[in-house]
């Protein structure tokens, strides 16, 4: 059984804080990390798909590396805004013959004005 | 990033009565739609795969004969309730993607609660 976790679970910042959170996932088994901010009310916006031990992706003040050897991904936000507030996901593709993403349960940003 | 809408947002219902949630991509067309449950503090979990024209794969321990899944055209796929009890309320979200690894883009989900 595939398990993805993440950490913390929730995080409360300052807006101006930088901050980062892990996504940790199974090393035999990575194919693709998705990194998905999922407002209150609204859709889960993808972010990145990461696909290669070392990649760094970046979009804006977010960024994200991959380390598929020892199985994680951090995902960073610079200085951080109220707007970023939202659970942020992670997502393992599982291959094979569908395109299964097993996600992670999120962390919860909080960024205090 | 792509579109994809869900409709009902909310939906309350007597116990026993059916529900339909669709989900439709609205600027692409999905090979694959996915369909997901949340139960509170608890991460997306898959219930089943659809492909267009194709029987939807339901995931281990999701009953197929309750959780209607149609699949009928690359733009729109429906999920069915049946007989709605309310250990069925819950958070179900739609995903459509266009191939094999790509990103899948969200519907804003729809909150059922069975009285």
């Amino acid at each position: 059984i595939l398990n993805v976790e993440q950490s913390p679970q929730s995080l409360h910042v300052q807006e101006g804080d930088s901050t980062n959170f892990t996504c940790s996932f199974p090393s035999s088994n990575f194919y693709a990390l998705h990194w998905y901010r999922w407002e209150t009310a609204k859709s889960p916006e993808a972010l990145f798909v990461m696909t290669l031990n070392g990649d760094e992706k970046k979009k804006g003040r977010i960024s994200a590396t991959l380390n598929t050897k020892e199985g994680y991904s951090y995902l960073y936000i610079k200085g951080s805004q109220p707007e970023d507030s939202a659970t942020y996901l992670c997502a393992l593709y599982y291959g094979g013959a569908t395109n299964k993403l097993i996600f992670g349960t999120g962390t919860l940003l909080a960024v205090q004005p | 990033g792509a579109v994809v809408s869900q409709h009902p947002s909310r939906v309350i219902c007597k116990s026993g009565t059916s529900v339909k949630i669709e989900c439709r991509s609205l600027d692409f067309q999905a090979t694959t739609m996915f369909w997901y449950r949340q139960f509170p503090k608890k991460s997306l979990m898959l219930m089943a795969t659809s492909n267009e024209g194709s029987k939807a794969t339901y995931e281990q321990g999701v009953e197929k004969d309750k959780f209607l899944i149609n699949h009928a055209s690359l733009t729109l796929s429906t999920l069915t309730v049946t007989s709605a009890h309310p250990e069925d309320s819950s958070f179900y979200i739609c995903s459509a993607s266009s191939g094999p690894g790509d990103t899948q883009y969200f519907g804003p989900g729809t909150r059922l609660t069975v009285l």
